[in-house]
C-alpha cells in the first residue's frame, strides 16, 4: 500500500507565478521528509528537506511546509520559472529506506 | 553525479535471460539502494544494502537478487527476465549520520527493456 502519495500527476503554472505541489502520507512514524527533482533520462536530484521538529523550511526560491497532524507536506516554489519543469518526488523515512510518492510533472509555461 | 555511476546505462534483452546492473560509487558511502521507477508507481525499493556482504528486500523483491562484495559496487541481477521487468532502474547511495538518513544521492538510471 503506497504510503507517500502525490495525488496530482501533474501541474502547469505561468512562468513568475507561484507552484505547489501536494504530498500526503500515512505513517506517523516518518520523522523526515525530501523533496527531489528529476529531468529526463536523469537520476532524480535533491531539492529540499524538512525534519519533523520543524513545520517550514526554505531555501531560495523553494519552501517546504510540514502538517503533521494532517500527515500533509507541500512545496512552493515562487517564482516558478521555466528550468522547474521537471518532475518532483515527495519521500518519507523513519530510518534507513525512504519511500517516495508517485510524483508530479510541473510545466511552467513562458 | 560523478560519485555514482550505473551500467550499462540502456539494455534489451529476451524474455527468460539472466541480466545484471552494476552500481558503483566512489564515495565509500554504507548504504545502497536499488530502486525502479514506473509510471503510476514513483520509485519503488527493490533491494538494499548496508554494508559488504549485508543486504535486505524491499517492497518489490520478487525476481530480483543482489550483492555487495565490496563497499563500492552493489549488483542487481535478473535471474529470468520477465517483460514486467521493464523498467528504469535506479541506483542511490546515502551517508547515515548519527543514525540519520539525510537522504540520497541517486545514479543516471538504466533503461532496461524486455522483449
Amino acid at each position: 500500500d503506497q504510503q507517500v502519495k502525490q495525488n496530482s500527476p501533474s501541474l502547469s503554472v505561468q512562468e513568475g507565478r507561484i507552484s505547489i505541489l501536494n504530498c500526503d502520507y500515512t505513517n506517523s512514524m516518518f520523522d523526515y521528509f525530501l523533496w527531489y527533482k528529476k529531468y529526463p533520462a536523469e537520476g532524480p536530484t535533491f531539492l529540499i528537506s524538512i525534519s519533523s521538529i520543524k513545520d517550514k523550511n526554505e531555501d531560495g526560491r523553494f519552501t517546504v511546509f510540514l502538517n503533521k497532524s494532517a500527515k500533509h507536506l507541500s512545496l512552493h516554489i515562487v517564482p516558478s520559472q521555466p528550468g522547474d519543469s521537471a518532475v518532483y518526488f515527495c519521500a518519507a523515512s523513519s530510518g534507513n529506506q525512504f519511500y517516495f510518492g508517485t510524483g508530479t510533472s510541473l510545466t511552467v509555461i513562458p | 553525479d560523478a560519485g555514482i555511476t550505473q551500467s550499462p546505462r540502456h539494455k534489451v534483452t529476451e524474455t527468460g535471460t539472466p541480466v545484471t546492473l552494476r552500481c558503483h560509487q566512489t564515495e565509500n558511502h554504507r548504504y545502497m539502494y536499488w530502486y525502479r521507477q514506473d509510471p503510476g508507481h514513483g520509485l519503488r525499493l527493490i533491494h538494499y544494502s548496508y554494508g559488504v556482504k549485508d543486504t535486505d528486500k524491499g517492497e518489490v523483491s520478487d525476481g530480483y537478487s543482489v550483492s555487495r562484495s565490496k563497499t563500492e559496487d552493489f549488483l542487481l541481477t535478473l535471474e529470468s527476465a520477465t517483460s514486467s521487468q521493464t523498467s528504469v532502474y535506479f541506483c542511490a547511495i546515502s551517508d547515515n549520520r548519527q543514525g540519520v538518513n539525510y537522504g540520497y544521492t541517486f545514479g543516471s538510471g538504466t533503461r532496461l527493456t524486455v522483449v
